[in-house]
């Protein structure tokens, strides 16, 4: 069964502070992992995906297989950051490119 | 093309109604997916389609629920005899596939269903 997983609901930092948001997953196979984001009253959007190893408004998130783990992090928060952040999951059965989301984790920068 | 756009944004129904919703994808991408998204929950995968075929439903979409892409542009989603747990934000997503590796999927605002 493919599956994402976010332990934190809610994170919150200070501005200038590292941030790292969690995800783990569960596939047999070799997924495609991507962390969307939606900020306040906008809709989901793309923020980076694994396979292209780039760092988007200072992002970065390694694949770790031996850990089924797709990190998102930071080191430096801004408060523009603040938004909703899910960890998704393509597993490519089928051919579909369906995504499987995990819950989220609200992230809060103080100023 | 501003990008995905769904009408309507919003949709209060009572129990029992039937409610359509509609999604304009981003102009020639071949595949459209619709997500349903409850409060707390990250989307969940309903169906997609490839042009006009309707390849893949999820197990979340029980009978009461039909979708189509009858030219393969925009789509419609239909709920028949709306139940309170049918509640949620209807969420559609299209992308270009078969042009490179991955095919971004953008999404659309949603459509928020309220049924009393």
């Amino acid at each position: 069964a493919q599956r994402v997983t976010q332990p934190e609901k809610l994170l919150s930092v200070f501005k200038g502070a590292p941030v790292e948001l969690k995800c783990n997953y569960s596939y047999s196979g070799s997924p495609e992992l991507f962390w969307y984001v939606q900020y306040s009253r906008q809709r989901l959007q793309l923020l980076l995906r694994h396979i292209s190893r780039e760092s988007i408004k200072g992002f970065t998130a390694d694949l770790n297989k031996g850990e089924t783990s797709f990190h998102l992090k930071k080191p430096f928060a801004q408060e523009e950051d603040s938004a909703m952040y899910y960890c998704a999951l393509n597993g490519r059965q089928g051919g579909s490119e369906k995504l499987v989301f995990g819950k989220g984790t609200k992230l809060t920068v103080n100023p | 093309d501003t990008g995905v756009s769904q009408n309507p944004r919003h949709k209060i129904t009572k129990r029992g109604q039937n409610v359509t919703f509609r999604c304009d994808p981003i102009s020639e991408h071949n595949r459209l997916y619709w997500y349903r998204q409850t409060l707390g929950q990250g989307p969940e995968f309903l169906t997609y389609f490839q042009n006009e075929a309707q390849l893949e439903k999820s197990r979340l979409l029980s009978d009461r629920f039909s979708a189509e892409r009858p030219k393969g542009s925009f789509s419609t989603l239909e709920i028949q005899r709306t139940e309170q747990g049918d509640s949620a934000m209807y969420l559609c997503a299209s992308s270009l596939f078969g042009t490179s590796l991955y095919n971004e999927q953008f999404f659309g605002p949603g459509t928020r269903l309220t049924v009393l």
